[in-house]
């Protein structure tokens, strides 16, 4: 079964700076990989995903997320955060079969706070 | 881009009650929807899977007779929380899967379940 790992519960970052979220996965195949953002009491926002092909993948509001096999990895990247980035984020893999018939498996969340 | 709409957002029952959750594919048809469940702070947890015409396939430890769920076309899938209790208040987001374009995997906005 894939499991989904962020080792971050909390993450302050000062507006204006660099940020990155980890992420690692466990998963026997080629996965399906994908970065979710939730507001409070909100559903979720696809940030990014990465099926196939180029492992830099872009995405919304400025954020990237880059694809390691060897490490396992598909780390959450911006080059500079803005207060309204606060938010919990989610890292999720699906199966890389191509078979929607899965359900994602996701981490336990970052929860993302922006300092003036 | 791909929709999908989730009624309604929050909803307070008495305990011995049931709920009706709806989420709908607004603009394509969903392959195969997900219903999942969120408690405060944490992730989401895969609760069950459902495709169009068949009955749904629930996740190890959810109880199918208290978490009905259908899926009577390719727009529309329904849970239903029978004889709801305080322990099932909780966060419950529905997501459409489709294999046409890039819609992948689309959340509806979630419904805020409080039992009392």
């Amino acid at each position: 079964a894939q499991s989904v790992t962020q080792p971050d519960i909390h993450i302050t970052v000062s507006e204006g700076a660099s940020l990155e979220l980890r992420c690692n996965y466990s998963y026997g195949a080629t996965p399906y990989l994908f970065w979710y953002v939730q507001s409070p009491g909100q559903g979720l926002q696809l940030l990014l995903k990465y099926f196939s092909g180029d492992t830099l993948v872009q995405g919304i509001k400025g954020f990237e997320a880059e694809f390691k096999r060897s490490q396992s990895s598909f780390n959450l990247r911006k080059p500079s955060v803005h207060w309204s980035d606060a938010a919990e984020y989610f890292c999720a893999v699906g199966a890389g079969s191509g078979g929607g018939a899965d359900g994602l498996t996701f981490g336990k969340g970052t929860h993302l706070i922006i300092q003036p | 881009g791909a929709v999908v709409s989730q009624h309604p957002s929050w909803v307070i029952c008495k305990s011995g009650t049931s709920v009706k959750i709806e989420c709908r594919s607004l603009d394509f048809q969903a392959t195969t929807m997900f219903w999942y469940r969120q408690f405060p702070k944490q992730s989401l947890m895969l609760m069950a899977t459902s495709n169009e015409g068949s009955k749904a396939t629930y996740e190890q430890g959810v109880e199918k007779d208290k978490f009905l769920i259908n899926h009577a076309s390719l727009t529309l899938s329904t849970l239903t929380v029978t004889s709801a209790h305080p322990e099932d208040s909780s966060f419950y987001i529905c997501s459409a899967w489709t294999a046409g374009g890039n819609y992948g995997y689309t959340f509806g906005s979630g419904t805020r379940l409080t039992v009392v």
